[in-house]
């Protein structure tokens, strides 16, 4: 079955420090992988895409790194801001024209 | 990337009524998706809105409960029909160019829906 996990599910941290997040896969062949950011109640907001041919994107203080042969991917934050609170989503696509597979997600406050 | 509009952006609904939420795109698109999330719980797709055809629905959703509109390759409509507090969730519209795999993926903000 093709899954995702994120761990943690939840961190908080004080302000400025660098951070990461993780996402596994369960088959190593994926397509590519997107992460997202969702603020409560709201919808999410497409942070990096990042292709199965690539080993990271950066945009800003993020970067995203993906390594198939372990099924991992980390979303690094740096320096990291109360403005970054928000849930981070990992979305999986295990092959070319399917659909995501989400993770649940890692819910993240920064403290100011 | 594309802007996503959803309209209502929340919604309180009694039992036993319908309610459909709108989903406007800024550029035309080639595929459109309706996601539900659960309170706690990460993203489900629903369907997938096909443009002048029926929607292709995922496992464990069917038509007369969720019946989905594709008139136009900007505009679609989600209805949740007969519902129950069991529906109480954010329902999200999104949109890819292209393929699925070669451009990112985007979402509206959501409508939440909430059922007395």
């Amino acid at each position: 079955k093709q899954e995702v996990t994120q761990i943690p599910a939840a961190l908080s941290v004080p302000e400025g420090e660098n951070l990461v997040l993780n996402c596994s896969f369960t088959d190593s062949a994926i397509y590519n992988l997107q992460w997202f950011r969702q603020d409560p109640g709201k919808g999410l907001t497409s942070l990096l895409l990042i292709q199965s041919s690539q080993r990271e994107q950066t945009s800003g203080r993020l970067n995203a790194s993906l390594d198939k042969s372990s099924g991992r991917s980390t979303l690094y934050i740096a320096a990291s801001q109360p403005g970054d609170s928000a849930t981070y989503l990992c979305a999986v696509r295990y092959n070319y024209g399917q659909n995501f597979v989400f993770g649940p997600g890692t819910r993240l406050s920064v403290l100011p | 990337s594309a802007v996503i509009s959803q309209k209502p952006s929340r919604d309180i609904c009694q039992r036993g009524t319908s309610l459909t939420i709108q989903c406007q795109v800024d550029s035309q698109v080639t595929m459109m998706f309706w996601y539900r999330q659960q309170p706690g719980q990460s993203l489900t797709l629903i369907a997938t809105a096909n443009q002048g055809s029926e929607a292709t629905y995922e496992s464990g959703f069917v038509i007369d409960k969720f019946p989905i509109s594709r008139p136009n390759l900007t505009f679609s409509t989600l209805t949740v029909s007969n519902m129950s507090p069991e529906d109480s969730s954010i329902y999200l519209c999104s949109v890819a160019d292209g393929i699925l795999g070669n451009q990112p993926q985007h979402f509206g903000d959501g409508t939440r829906l909430s059922i007395l």
